[in-house]
């Protein structure tokens, strides 16, 4: 049972481009996180999907970001013209229920140049 | 959702001794969890006591909480250079898992 995938693992970019962040979750899980880590810093909360919802984006920017959990296929993580401020890592995880550990990828460096 | 905070920051031991790192938390919790992350990687779920609980074991890994302290505990019983991470408490009102990390402890296991 493959684990939660991302990808790119790392993904450069200028400032004004935009960044798609894809995440698989783990085989049978329907809950999908994503998570944002600065350097030296803790993981901060940003959006929590299930198919085809955003149940909570209340760690999300309004503005530039959006995430979306399709009925088929990965999770995507959509940041619309980056600036060097939205250069960290960003984690996806996923679990089997709302209430169930969670499962993390190895993450997406994103590098705002 | 509340954050559960590490401590000490850092710890350097032996290979093969204990290592032993604090979690403390503000609320009533459901239960709290451990993860660790190894560097450059993501977290890793280790073990889950629920607030029923009072020590729970897994492997070389031993957990307590003290839910009248507002406290856990996690034990590292004759570590190994692999062991070397980042560790992370995670305490949870139960529910979606909208959970916030801490800066978490930092172990060196040394060969």
């Amino acid at each position: 049972n493959a684990g939660v995938m991302q990808n790119p693992r790392h993904l450069v970019r200028r400032r004004g481009q935009e960044a798609r962040l894809r995440c698989s979750p783990m085989k049978g899980h329907s809950h999908v996180y994503w998570y944002r880590q600065l350097p030296e810093e803790g993981l901060k909360f940003m959006v929590y999907l299930q198919k085809e919802n955003i149940i909570d984006e209340s760690g999300m920017p309004k503005e530039r970001f959006s995430a979306e959990f399709p009925k088929e296929g990965p999770s995507i993580l959509r940041i619309q013209q980056v600036v060097r401020g939205d250069s960290a890592a960003y984690f996806c995880a996923s679990s089997p229920a709302e209430d169930s550990p969670l499962h993390f990828g190895n993450g997406t460096r994103l590098t705002v140049t | 959702s509340q954050q559960g905070e590490e401590d000490p920051q850092a710890l350097s031991i032996q290979e093969g001794e204990n290592a032993t790192m604090n979690c403390s938390y503000k609320t009533s919790i459901n239960n709290l969890q451990w993860y660790r992350q190894n560097s450059g990687r993501g977290l890793v779920h280790l073990i889950l006591i629920r607030s029923n609980e009072r020590e729970k074991h897994s492997g070389r890994l031993r957990v307590t909480l003290d839910t009248s302290k507002k406290s856990s505990s996690l034990l590292i019983t004759a570590s190994r250079a692999a062991d070397t991470a980042s560790y992370f408490c995670v305490p949870s009102s139960g529910g979606y898992q909208k959970v916030t990390f801490g800066t978490g402890t930092k172990l060196q296991v040394i060969p």
